[in-house]
């Protein structure tokens, strides 16, 4: 029972270098999100998907690529990294548009990116 | 679209005292509404969630939370705070597709 599972948990980057953070759940969930937690700015939605093979944008896309090929993986992509995008990134997954209750996130343990 | 505004951004309070941290929310239908817990360097937990039904709504740690529609509002409250309660508090609102957070509380407790 893993849950979701963000690989890398840490990296360092150069700015201009490129990386993929990869989500995986294994809860047969539906919807999937990107985060990033920065201080004093709470989480914001990065991008999110309602199923396999489809990504739509969030509060703050800028600068990041995302994709959903399998129903299980949702990968986050940085084409160029900035030292804007250094901070923590989770990744979270529910069940889909059902209003019952089980209905909640469940977040990886995060993933520490760092762009110098 | 809809936002979420935690009006504080730290609040400190004595060890056994009650405790109120503030969330307001604009949404244009019935939003799914939840509180989350970080502690320093952990993940989030959830402490509580409103779908629909009864107003109040009883979490996890002695939390209990409130669903106003008229104030657009779902305060957490817990009577008796304790040292452990020290971490960062989120509150969360699901509208359609999205769910979007606040920008947190951090809560203090004094011995």
């Amino acid at each position: 029972n893993a849950g979701v599972t963000q690989t890398p948990k840490f990296r360092v980057l150069k700015t201009g270098q490129s990386m993929t953070l990869l989500c995986a759940q294994d809860m047969n969930h539906e919807y999937m999100y990107w985060y990033r937690q920065d201080p004093g700015m709470g989480l914001r939605l990065i991008h999110y998907s309602v199923g396999e093979g489809t990504t739509a944008k969030g509060e703050v896309p800028d600068g990041y690529n995302v994709s959903r090929l399998k129903k299980q993986n949702f990968l986050l992509g940085l084409e160029s990294a900035a030292p804007s995008q250094t901070s923590v990134y989770f990744c979270a997954s529910r069940l889909g548009p059902t209003t019952s209750g089980a209905n909640v996130l469940t977040f990886g343990a995060g993933s520490r990116l760092t762009v110098l | 679209a809809q936002s979420v505004t935690q009006p504080d951004i730290h609040i400190t309070v004595s060890e056994g005292a009650s405790l109120e941290l503030r969330c307001n929310y604009s949404y244009g239908a019935t939003p799914y509404l939840f509180w989350y817990v970080q502690s320093p360097g952990q993940g989030l937990q959830l402490l509580l969630k409103y779908f629909s039904g009864d107003t109040l709504v009883q979490g996890i740690k002695g939390f209990e939370a409130e669903f106003k529609r008229s104030q657009s509002s779902f305060n957490l409250r817990k009577p008796s705070v304790h040292w452990s309660d020290a971490a960062e508090y989120f509150c969360a609102v699901g509208a359609g597709d999205k769910i979007i957070f606040g920008k947190g509380t951090r809560l203090h407790i004094l011995p």
